[in-house]
């Protein structure tokens, strides 16, 4: 079973609002990752942490915040956006941060801020 | 330069015939290899690793992998029309171990 799961599908919020993105994965994966993908681009890598630790930030703006709460979980609070932060957010797990383990991606939550 | 390329198409194929997919990268380092389907409104979809030079299959896809060239390439054999989507090539960076992601082929089987 290779599966990711993330909650919501769909989110829409104002600029003004907190809200958290979640993603959850049981394959004993210890790397997870945020990624977003703009229309007709690829995805974009944001954070990637190993064993519950951040391991990567490419160099995201301090709006987004990812948490690792455990080693099946992963969040993104988001905070402050702006519209052009409309985007699909995707997480994706991989067995450990090594070069040859397959990373898997989640369905997404489609992000609409307002 | 981009780090990794890819025709952007659209590849259209007839139904039963063999798509055929280029990709290069820039990054001598690369030792791993990933060919991702991304259907519209989607997200990516695992279809093949590889990480040797010559071909690897599975079903009705293989994976050729040159090194020395820089080049990784996707043959769809037997294209159905639920073939049709975008394939996104992704070396592993060395550095990091970071996945470099490809614009996309998008690939278009006609009944």
């Amino acid at each position: 079973d290779t599966e990711v799961t993330q909650t919501p599908k769909h989110l829409v919020m104002g600029m003004t609002n907190k809200k958290s993105l979640k993603c959850e994965q049981h394959m004993g994966h210890r790397a997870m990752y945020w990624y977003k993908q703009k229309a007709k681009k690829p995805p974009e890598l944001m954070f990637v942490y190993s064993y519950e630790k951040l391991s990567i930030n490419e160099s995201v703006p301090s709006r987004f915040s990812p948490e690792c709460p455990n080693s099946s979980l992963l969040n993104l609070h988001l905070h402050a956006l702006q519209p052009e932060d409309s985007a699909l957010y995707l997480c994706a797990s991989s067995q450990a941060l090594t070069a040859t383990y397959e990373q898997y991606f989640g369905p997404g939550t489609r992000l609409t801020v307002t | 330069q981009k780090e990794v390329e890819q025709n952007s198409g659209p590849l259209s194929v007839p139904e039963g015939a063999i798509a055929s997919l280029n990709c290069t990268y820039s990054d001598r380092g690369s030792q791993s290899f990933f060919w991702y389907r991304q259907y519209s409104g989607k997200s990516p979809e695992l279809i093949m690793s590889i990480y040797s030079n010559g071909d690897k299959e599975d079903g009705r896809f293989t994976a050729q992998l040159n090194k020395a060239s820089q080049y990784v390439s996707l043959l769809i054999r037997d294209s159905q029309p639920s073939d049709s989507a975008t394939y996104l090539c992704a070396p592993l960076k060395a550095a990091g171990n970071k996945l470099t992601f490809g614009g996309g082929t998008r690939v278009l089987v006609k009944p």
